[in-house]
């Protein structure tokens, strides 16, 4: 059983489009992320999600656009959508709130914008 | 503000060789840290990690990290590598009571056969 899951697994679109990404844990975790993995391996995160409620929105453009479902779901919208916004994309979860553990990443997903 | 300083970019070893990777922090107060591997093409690995107790920690494949808090690093040793540790390696924080953990720009292994 994955832990982490997301899909799809790859993902090659036009610049202006909308597209979203999919994110499920089994893990039973209350906090999922969003981190984005730039071409030179550079891991910066995007979002936080405790038990649905977004906690930490680092200064992404606003054409992101996460939403939790429940708690075991985080999914990753991006609007009109630019060459820079090419990456992987990785989903991750922790248990706990506050003092993050260790986060469990799910198998990313690469976006490439042409 | 959090931030985590890998000092190599890239190192090529040869196998068998020893391996010790640095990683600073900046953060006073009481911290989590990681080091985590990525294997080509593929997501993010734990190798282990400290939260406290004994600074030196002992992690899989071989792996282990020391835990210094006077210098703020948290460097990553094995005494012989191999082929298969060629990856990418981040090190990572997270601090205080923040929920976030940050990474480190990552250092790219390289082990010649």
């Amino acid at each position: 059983d994955t832990a982490v899951s997301q899909t799809p697994k790859y993902l090659v679109t036009q610049m202006g489009n909308d597209k979203s990404i999919k994110c499920e844990q089994n893990l039973g975790h209350d906090t999922m992320y969003w981190y984005k993995q730039d071409s030179k391996k550079f891991l910066k995160i995007m979002f936080s999600y405790n038990n649905k409620e977004l906690i930490i929105n680092e200064t992404v453009p606003n054409r992101f656009s996460p939403k939790s479902p429940d708690k075991a779901h985080l999914n990753l919208h991006i609007n009109s959508l630019e060459l820079g916004d090419s990456a992987v994309y990785f989903c991750a979860s922790s248990p706990l709130r506050t003092r993050a553990t260790e986060a469990f990443f799910g198998q990313g997903t690469r976006l490439t914008v042409v | 503000a959090q931030s985590v300083s890998q000092h190599n970019h890239h190192v090529i070893l040869s196998e068998a060789a020893s391996l010790e990777l640095g990683c600073n922090y900046s953060y006073g107060g009481t911290v989590n840290l990681f080091w985590y591997v990525q294997y080509p093409g593929q997501h993010l690995q734990l190798l282990l990690k400290y939260f406290s107790g004994d600074p030196l920690v002992k992690g899989i494949k071989g792996f282990e990290a020391e835990f210094i808090k006077s210098k703020f690093s948290f460097n990553l040793r094995k005494p012989s590598v191999q082929w298969s540790d060629t990856a990418e390696y981040f090190c990572a924080v997270n601090a205080g009571r923040d929920d976030k953990i940050i990474f480190g720009k990552g250092t790219r292994l390289h082990i010649l056969p």
